[in-house]
């Protein structure tokens, strides 16, 4: 059965500075991957996914996550983080005949002015 | 609007009470989902529904009982529940079957339930 780890429960930045959102997955085929963002409150909304070709891949808000097979990772960017990016982030693999969803615990950013 | 709707954003509800939560989704998905977000806890998967049929069913208490009368309308329905219930319930659903660039799941804004 496929798994994510999300090594970081709770990450500090200061706006303006980057931002990188670790995420490990466990699967023995290639996985599908996703990263999605919840604000307080509110449902959870897609970011990006990869599932072949480019191992880069850009998603809204000027987010982008690089896949890398040999790391088993889907490392989650961003080169400068507004304080509206403060929120939880929610790493997650789809694999086998099941289309079910994995998700890892989340990660909470924190957005200093 | 993200095609997935939930009704009602908040419910407060007594341990004597029954209430239901409604899911409708506009995307023309199979697939339906409920999951429970407890804070400080992480997103726990409750039921899935393929096609109508429930495919999976986490250990979850009878007093939530869930119900998908057709492919785009999902319904829990909650009886004497329990303080510790109180969490945010989220309803996603996807198009299962193919795999296509377009899959993955579209979540509701949930529905923020309080037991007291």
């Amino acid at each position: 059965a496929q798994s994510v780890t999300q090594p970081d429960i709770h990450i500090t930045v200061s706006e303006g500075a980057s931002l990188e959102l670790r995420c490990n997955y466990s699967y023995g085929a290639t996985p599908y991957l996703f990263w999605y963002v919840q604000s307080p409150g509110q449902g959870l909304q897609l970011l990006l996914k990869y599932f072949s070709g480019d191992t880069l891949v850009q998603g809204i808000k000027g987010f982008e996550a690089e896949f890398k097979r040999s790391q088993s990772s889907f490392n989650l960017r961003k080169p400068s983080v507004h304080w509206s990016d403060a929120a939880e982030y929610f790493c997650a693999v789809v694999g086998g005949s099941n289309y079910k969803l994995t998700f890892g615990k989340g990660t909470l950013l924190t957005v200093n002015p | 609007e993200t095609g997935v709707t939930q009704t009602p954003r908040h419910l407060v509800m007594g341990m004597t009470n029954k209430k239901s939560l409604k899911c409708e989704q506009h995307l023309g998905h199979n697939a339906m989902y409920w999951y429970k977000q407890s804070a400080k806890k992480p997103l726990e998967l409750m039921f899935v529904y393929n096609f109508k049929e429930q495919t999976e069913n986490n250990s979850v208490p009878s007093r939530f009982s869930p119900e998908c009368p057709n492919s785009s309308h999902l319904f829990l329905h909650l009886h004497t529940l329990q303080p510790e219930d109180s969490a945010l319930y989220l309803c996603a659903s996807s198009q299962v079957g193919i795999r296509t660039d377009n899959y993955g799941y579209t979540f509701g804004s949930g529905t923020r339930l309080t037991v007291v």
